[in-house]
């Protein structure tokens, strides 16, 4: 079975300290892979995705990504985090493709970063 | 980067009255737009893919008939909850692919039903 997970449902980290969360895939193929941060009563936004090319991604708030394919891994990560970093963090892997310009998403079921000040 | 946007952001209804949520590629078109449901502190769930022209394809376990979808243009999608009940509070997001494989999301609309 194709799948995603984030074994942690929460991590605390304090500020300026490096942050890691962590998402495992199980897919069959090359999979694409995307991290997603959302704020509280906000919509999912984008953050990074690896579809193929450099094992480390960097993202948008200075976030970044390493895919390892050997350990089916793709841990976000951030060298030093922010109390404005706190939220709810979403791994997603692409599980279809139909050619047709549709794709689904299959996400984990979220780790909530909490920075303490 | 891309941009779509929902309406309205928060709604409140009473039980057995629909409501529509309106999902809108502001910047780019999208064939195909997804509607997912967030229950609090849980991830999304995948409710249905919205195809313009075309029949939505639905999630196992998601009534067809209480959810209609209506992709209605290259940048509309709209998702109609009919006779709503409390059950169905939670929060509906939609979302859009780019032509570079990247999903971009609606912020997001909270559904309450009294």
């Amino acid at each position: 079975a194709q799948s995603v997970a984030q074994p942690e449902d929460q991590v605390n980290v304090a500020e300026g300290n490096p942050l890691t969360v962590k998402c495992t895939y199980s897919v069959s193929g090359n999979p694409y892979l995307f991290w997603y941060v959302q704020y509280p009563n906000r919509g999912l936004q984008f953050l990074l995705k690896y579809i193929t090319g450099d094992n480390l991604v960097k993202g948008s708030y200075g976030f970044e990504a390493e895919f390892n394919k050997s350990q089916t891994s793709f841990h976000l990560k951030k060298p030093s985090a922010l109390v404005s970093d706190s939220a709810l963090y979403f791994c997603a892997v692409l599980l279809t493709y139909s050619g047709a310009g549709s794709y689904q998403l299959t996400f984990g079921k979220g780790t909530k970063l909490s920075v303490i000040p | 980067g891309a941009v779509v946007s929902q309406h309205p952001s928060w709604v409140i209804c009473k039980s057995g009255t629909s409501v529509k949520i309106e999902c809108r590629s502001l910047d780019f078109q999208a064939t195909t737009m997804f509607w997912y449901r967030q229950f609090p502190k849980q991830s999304l769930m995948l409710m249905a893919t919205s195809n313009e022209g075309s029949k939505a394809t639905y999630e196992q376990g998601v009534e067809k008939d209480k959810f209609l979808i209506n992709h209605a243009s290259l940048t509309l999608s709209t998702l109609t909850v009919t006779s709503a009940h409390p059950e169905d509070s939670s929060f509906y997001i939609c979302s859009a692919p780019d032509s570079s494989d990247t999903q971009y999301f609606g912020p997001g609309t909270r559904l309450t039903v009294l």
